[in-house]
């Protein structure tokens, strides 16, 4: 079956630009939807489809897949970033999530 | 504003069967744009999508669980719900109801957004 993968830790400078990954073969074929998650809450959603933002969700996020990966880069990371972030998308038997990406702003 | 709140047992034996019921409000689940999907996250590991339906009934799971779950909808009460039988302590999590978008044209994507805030189930005797 598919799997989607995301690299369990990223540190960033406060202020700077990270990107965050998500490698899988269905990404060849389906766009990657993004969640950010903080302790003791439900997961948000951040961007989804191509690089769409729902309303509230600041312009610095953004998203672009290349191949069979997808990125969320967060340009100008601030403290309240820090959390864990997820990516979905589909595949033919149905629906996948990352294993998540705990990102800390230094 | 669309809200999304769980409901059910928040401890559950061992070989027996889970039930949710997630209620929406503020909009209908009767859409027809949108299917509700229940996703589930054990204590310190990452998001599991359980499976999805539409609110005419048309279902679809995870292939992991599809032989031990079952997803309903009733429209007159703006819920569904989901039953997980058989359940071991491996079904110990937060679970998540929310509605779930689907763009299907070119290169197709789907969304979770928005989500109920998610209730504990522990499975312990």
């Amino acid at each position: 079956s598919s799997e989607l993968t995301q690299d369990p830790a990223v540190s960033v400078a406060l202020g700077q630009t990270v990107r965050i990954t998500c490698q899988g073969d269905s990404l060849r074929s389906y766009y990657a939807s993004w969640y950010q998650q903080k302790p003791g809450q439900a997961p948000v959603l951040v961007i989804y489809g191509k690089n769409n933002r729902p309303s509230g969700i600041p312009d610095r996020f953004s998203g672009s897949s290349s191949g069979n990966t997808a990125s969320l880069t967060i340009t100008g990371a601030q403290a309240e970033d820090e959390a864990d972030y997820y990516c979905n998308s589909r595949d033919s038997s149905g629906i996948l999530f990352g294993g998540g990406t705990k990102l800390t702003v230094l | 504003q669309l809200q999304l709140q769980e409901s059910g047992p928040g401890l559950v034996k061992p070989s027996e069967t889970l039930s949710l019921t997630c209620t929406v409000s503020g909009g209908s689940i009767s859409s027809s744009s949108y299917y509700w999907g229940w996703i589930r996250q054990p204590p310190g590991k990452g998001l599991e999508w359980i499976g999805s339906i539409y609110y005419s009934g048309s279902t679809y799971y995870n292939p992991s669980l599809k032989s031990r779950v079952t997803i309903s909808v009733d429209t007159s009460k703006n819920q569904f719900s989901l039953k997980l039988s058989s359940v071991t302590a491996a079904d110990t999590a937060v679970y998540y109801c929310a509605r779930q978008g689907e763009a299907v044209a070119g290169r197709g994507y789907n969304w979770f957004d928005p989500w109920g805030q998610g209730t504990l189930v522990t499975v312990s005797s």
